[in-house]
């Protein structure tokens, strides 16, 4: 069974850096792309960035590049979003989603229940 | 970026109705639609990919089609365990953008 496991979320402030890691059972991560995708309080989904099988493609929602860094630990079945310079817009529920196969379609097809991320002083 | 704008934002709608939600790019995205549902407090399903293709498990009463801007996702007779937030996403190009979700409450 396909599982994913997101930890890391809290409570942080403006400013301040989090470490979110996802971890992926039942399946051979480095098979698969992956992704963050964010929910905000009552909001809707806003895909946050993506990740290829072996990490040489990678790509950021505009409203995180150059705050946030995607990585992969295949041998550790990790996924990571280091989150920096964190903003109130920000804080949402985080998940960690699986595509289709090893190359980014955009698709996620399995989820993580998610970690929620709190950015207020 | 592409923009996806879902219709209706809210709908009521009783047992056994036929629903139609619709999606609409903001340029032409070929078939590169997806389909998700969710429930509170749980993470989004992927019903649909690929505007039409229906993900193994999830019921035949559930439909999508369309290509390029327009495209629709039915549900033939509305069941209890329907009642959800649909969200239409594209998988053309990133960012992958997503609806801003359809609320189909109980009528």
């Amino acid at each position: 069974e396909v599982q994913l496991v997101e930890s890391g979320g809290g409570l942080v402030k403006p400013g301040g850096s989090l470490r979110l890691s996802c971890t992926a059972s039942g399946f051979t991560l480095g098979s698969y792309s992956m992704n963050w995708v964010r929910q905000a309080p009552g909001k809707g989904l806003e895909w946050v960035s993506s990740i290829s099988s072996s990490g040489g493609y990678i790509y950021y929602a505009d409203s995180v590049r150059g705050r946030f860094t995607i990585s992969r630990d295949n041998a550790a079945n990790s996924l990571y979003l280091q989150m920096n310079n964190l903003r109130a817009e920000d804080t949402a529920v985080y998940y960690c989603a699986r595509d289709e196969g090893p190359r980014i379609t955009g698709t996620p097809l399995y989820w993580g229940q998610g970690t929620l991320v709190t950015v207020s002083s | 970026d592409i923009q996806m704008t879902q219709s209706p934002s809210s709908l009521s709608a009783s047992i056994g109705d036929r629903v139609t939600i619709t999606c609409r790019a903001s340029q032409s995205i070929s078939f590169y639609l997806n389909w998700y549902q969710q429930k509170p407090g749980k993470a989004p399903r992927l019903l649909i990919n690929a505007a039409s293709n229906l993900q193994s498990g999830v019921p035949s009463r559930f439909s999508g089609s369309g290509s390029g801007t327009d495209f629709t996702l039915t549900i033939s007779s509305l069941q209890p365990e329907d009642y959800a937030t649909y969200y239409c996403q594209q998988s053309y190009s990133t960012p992958h953008t997503f609806g801003r979700g359809t609320n189909l409450e109980i009528k």
